[in-house]
């Protein structure tokens, strides 16, 4: 079945460092999707990408999807401590079925 | 709007027993999700549901666990008997449109089985 991967697993950053996570699956995804979950909270939807090789930006957070529609990335420019949690990516194959999110990259900021 | 709610926020129970996780979607949602995350499997999607009827229940783990939809503003997930390895965070969600869009997520139940 569909596996999506991340990597990496976990990322120590100073605040102020930029920060990326990846995201991969093993087949064609019809979109991917962004959530962050906060220690101790619930995934939050960040941003939908469905165009192959779009980009988009929500202030200091940049999210691709590749060309082939397999992978995706995750940048914070200037980390802050309220980045900190954890970035799961979800897709869906191209018949939007077999929903299944990644395993997540977990971020620490150390102030 | 309330969000999705869930109840209770925390359950801790002995082996056996049985246990229901409750879930309200947001109102106008027509699909609910089911998902259990640990830190071994991360998070899973275990049912969903369209209008109340179940479409995808392949993720639920074994005849253990079933869950039910009986109107647009509730549903129940339900183990029984209850075995330590089901302790994990279950999560309710809804959206308008299905698995290929935005959803929403409620605050969770943590599951302690003893």
């Amino acid at each position: 079945g569909q596996q999506v991967m991340q990597i990496p697993q976990y990322q120590h950053v100073q605040e102020g460092e930029d920060f990326t996570t990846y995201c991969n699956s093993s087949t064609t995804l019809s979109n991917i999707q962004w959530y962050k979950q906060r220690p101790g909270g619930h995934p939050v939807f960040l941003i939908q990408l469905v165009k192959s090789g779009e980009v988009k930006k929500q202030k200091r957070l940049t999210f691709q999807f590749g060309e082939a529609k397999k992978n995706s990335s995750l940048h914070i420019t200037a980390t802050q401590t309220t980045d900190v949690g954890t970035y799961f990516c979800a897709g869906a194959d191209n018949y939007g079925q077999n929903f299944v999110f990644g395993p997540g990259t977990r971020l620490s900021v150390l102030p | 709007d309330a969000g999705v709610i869930q109840s209770p926020r925390h359950e801790v129970t002995e082996m056996g027993q049985e246990v229901t996780l409750r879930c309200k979607p947001i109102s106008g949602h027509d699909y609910l999700f089911w998902y259990r995350q640990t830190m071994m499997r991360g998070l899973e999607l275990l049912i969903y549901f369209n209008n109340n009827v179940p479409i995808d229940d392949s993720g639920m783990p074994e005849d253990r666990f079933s869950a039910k939809m009986p109107n647009a503003s509730f549903s129940t997930l339900k183990i029984q008997p209850s075995e330590p390895r089901d302790s994990a965070v279950y999560f309710c969600a809804s959206n308008p449109s299905g698995s290929n869009n935005e959803q929403f997520f409620g605050p969770g139940t943590r599951l302690t089985v003893l």
